[in-house]
């Protein structure tokens, strides 16, 4: 069974870069047919989609972040990364990865639990 | 990219049905027939609940169901049940190639 694990610091500093990975356990990151996703949600609010990695080569951002985010794959560790720049206590957040199957529907079937990024110096 | 509209909150009665609405744009929820819907209960993450506007993932009870008309989408419970309390999301795919959420609705259970 697929499982996807969030892991990465805890506690960013205002101004530097947040960076988070996403293990792919039970399944191979390779295939073409999934898009590997991240979603945040501030705490009390709701969900927002950060961005996603096709091993196909192709990537899409939310516009209101797509100049601080890049997410990328390393697939001979079956993982892939977050790294959001220039952050502020607007970014402090739950982080989210999933994987979104469009080869055969769209939504994200599988989700890690989350893990808390806290911006503060 | 704007967040799809949804009613902060409903509530309903055990048995009773509810439904949610998640309001786009022609742009993404109208565009095409990717609207999916996610259950979140405190302190876990979204469970998907349903995909490409009206289908269930296997293992999803067939008390909740989607659908479409125009640029607003819906999900309903129908049978309500004491563990149907939690947060509801939509999500749409969008013209730009992107995923929109909505904000959110709570559903109470009274």
């Amino acid at each position: 069974q697929l499982q996807l694990q969030e892991s990465g610091p805890g506690l960013v500093k205002p101004s530097q870069t947040l960076s988070l990975t996403c293990t792919v356990s039970g399944g191979s990151i390779s295939s073409a047919s999934y898009h590997w996703t991240w979603i945040r949600q501030p705490a009390g609010k709701g969900l927002e989609w950060i961005g996603r990695f096709s091993t196909g080569g192709s990537t899409n951002y939310n516009p209101s972040l797509k100049s601080r985010v890049t997410i990328s794959v390393e697939t001979s560790k079956n993982q892939f990364s977050l790294n959001l720049r220039s952050v502020t206590a607007a970014d402090t957040a739950v982080y989210y990865c999933a994987r979104f199957p469009w080869a055969a529907y769209y939504g994200m079937d599988v989700w890690g639990q989350g893990t808390t990024v806290t911006v503060s110096s | 990219q704007s967040a799809l509209t949804q009613p902060a909150s409903v509530s309903g009665s055990p048995g009773q049905s509810i439904t949610i609405s998640c309001t786009g744009t022609s742009s993404d929820v109208g565009g095409q027939n990717y609207v999916s819907w996610y259950q979140q209960h405190p302190g876990k993450a979204p469970k998907l609940m349903i995909y490409d506007v009206i289908n269930r993932p296997s293992g999803v009870s067939n008390r909740f169901s989607g659908s479409k008309s125009g640029n607003t989408a819906s999900l309903t419970i129908s049978g309500l049940q004491a563990e149907d309390e939690a947060d509801y999301y939509c999500s749409s795919y969008t013209s730009s190639s992107t995923l929109v959420f909505g904000g959110g609705t709570k559903l109470t259970v009274l």
